[in-house]
């Protein structure tokens, strides 16, 4: 069974342009989370859906982030403009209802903001 | 809010040395508690969990016990070896939340 899967593994970019991130879950996986983990740091949850509904975005900064999972399936992250501080790897996870709290983990997108 | 707060890092020791890495938490009620890796190259994943108090979490000869009067997880290993060479995540999380609250990590490195 494929695992959480993202892309692009790495981005850079020059600061104020746009950046995307995709992620496709674990298949059956009903939560799906994006977490922001700066170096040396451990990741923080920047947005939660349940489905297709975003249920824990009180992390998310709204002024330059939106993400967005039309289906229940994918989800994308987008930043614009990005900024330098921006600068981080960027961690999709899934999570089903048999999972018992267990959060699959994709690689993460790394983003350099030059 | 709920935190965690793991022993810094990095972690310097010989091949079949003896491992221990603190975690203590703070959270309203009674939290699962995690010990996630990262591998060098690779994603997070799941090394062992707890769902209450006293519970033992074990996996590839790594433990951890949930210390409700100490509010404390820690993580300990008999004998490293030198594939255990990563970044140690202490986390929890609460049933209704379903989200993670990790710890700022420790990086193991065993030397031969």
């Amino acid at each position: 069974e494929a695992g959480v899967v993202q892309s692009p593994r790495y981005k850079i970019i020059e600061k104020k342009q746009p950046v995307a991130f995709w992620c496709n879950p674990i298949s059956g996986h009903n939560t799906l989370y994006w977490y922001l983990q700066n170096l040396g740091q451990g990741p923080e949850l920047l947005i939660r859906y349940e489905n297709e509904e975003a249920v824990d975005d009180s992390q998310l900064p709204k002024d330059r982030f939106s993400a967005e999972r039309l289906k229940g399936v994918d989800s994308t992250l987008k930043i614009q403009p990005a900024e330098l501080g921006d600068s981080a790897v960027y961690l999709c996870a899934s999570t089903g209802s048999g999972s018992s709290g267990e959060l699959f983990f994709g690689e993460g997108s790394r983003l350099t903001v030059l | 809010g709920d935190s965690v707060t793991q022993m810094e890092g990095p972690v310097t020791l010989s091949e079949e040395a003896f491992l221990t890495i603190n975690c203590t938490y703070t959270a309203t009620g009674y939290p699962s508690l995690f010990w996630y890796v990262q591998y060098p190259g690779e994603g997070l994943q799941l090394l062992l969990k707890a769902t209450k108090a006293d519970d033992k979490g074990s996996n590839k000869g790594f433990e951890a016990t949930y210390r409700k009067e100490t509010t404390s997880f820690h993580l300990e290993k008999g004998s490293v070896q030198v594939s255990d060479s990563a970044v140690y995540f202490c986390a929890l999380s609460f049933a209704g939340r379903r989200a993670l609250t990790f710890g700022s990590g420790t990086r193991l490195q065993v030397q031969p």
